[in-house]
């Protein structure tokens, strides 16, 4: 069964730390990894999406890792601001009619100042 | 004005009522899809569309239809709906050549009493 587990389920660091999310998963086979970020009471919005051949991509402040052979993923945050605090999901797609996706819990952050 | 809107964006209603949930997208893309999302729980998908003639069951279907009624809309509806449908709704959108939604929606927070 494809699955994607997400840890920690919730964090609380100070505005201006580094912090990071790690996503695990068994799905296969393999297509792409996104991680979203959904603030409360908004859809997720996409932050990077990597395929099988990528090991790294960033936006801004928000840095992706992908390690295909251990099927791990991680977000890495870097100098967290306020406005950092939300869910991020982790949602890995297999390679099927469709492109299933399965989605992670979640990670819920809380930047305080 | 938002991508992608959807209507109402919350809404209390009794078992048993016939409910539709709207979704209309400015983005121009072909494929679109109703996800559900519970507490601590990955959002589910319920149903997608490739194209205005395209409709296909998600993971979750069973006591949802849905209308593509054109490229840019997309609806769901509950028949008889049921406490247990009560959950965060959200449309999604994506084009062709990206694995996966890109776009979502704000959701509709629907409650069933």
């Amino acid at each position: 069964k494809n699955q994607v587990e997400q840890s920690p389920q919730s964090l609380i660091i100070l505005e201006g730390k580094n912090c990071t999310l790690q996503c695990n998963y068994t799905v296969s086979p393999f297509s792409n990894l996104r991680w979203y970020k959904q603030d409360t009471g908004r859809g997720p919005v996409s932050l990077t999406i990597m395929t099988f051949s990528e090991n790294t991509k960033s936006n801004g402040r928000y840095t992706a890792t992908l390690d295909a052979d251990t099927k791990q993923s991680s977000l890495h945050i870097t100098a967290s601001q306020l406005s950092d605090s939300a869910s991020y999901i982790c949602v890995v797609s297999a390679q099927a009619a469709g492109n299933k996706l399965t989605f992670g819990g979640g990670t819920r952050v809380l930047v305080k100042p | 004005d938002a991508d992608v809107t959807q209507t109402p964006r919350n809404r209390i209603t009794k078992t048993g009522k016939r409910i539709m949930l709207e979704c209309s997208q400015t983005k121009g893309h072909d494929r679109m899809y109703w996800y559900r999302q519970d507490p601590g729980l990955g959002l589910r998908l319920i149903y997608y569309s490739f194209d205005v003639k395209d409709i296909n069951k998600g993971e979750i279907s069973d006591g949802y239809s849905v209308s593509r009624q054109a490229q840019a809309k997309f609806s769901l509806s509950l028949e008889s709906a049921i406490p247990n449908q009560t959950a965060l709704y959200f449309c999604a959108t994506s084009d062709s050549w990206t694995g996966g939604p890109q776009h979502f929606g704000d959701g509709t927070r629907l409650s069933i009493l």
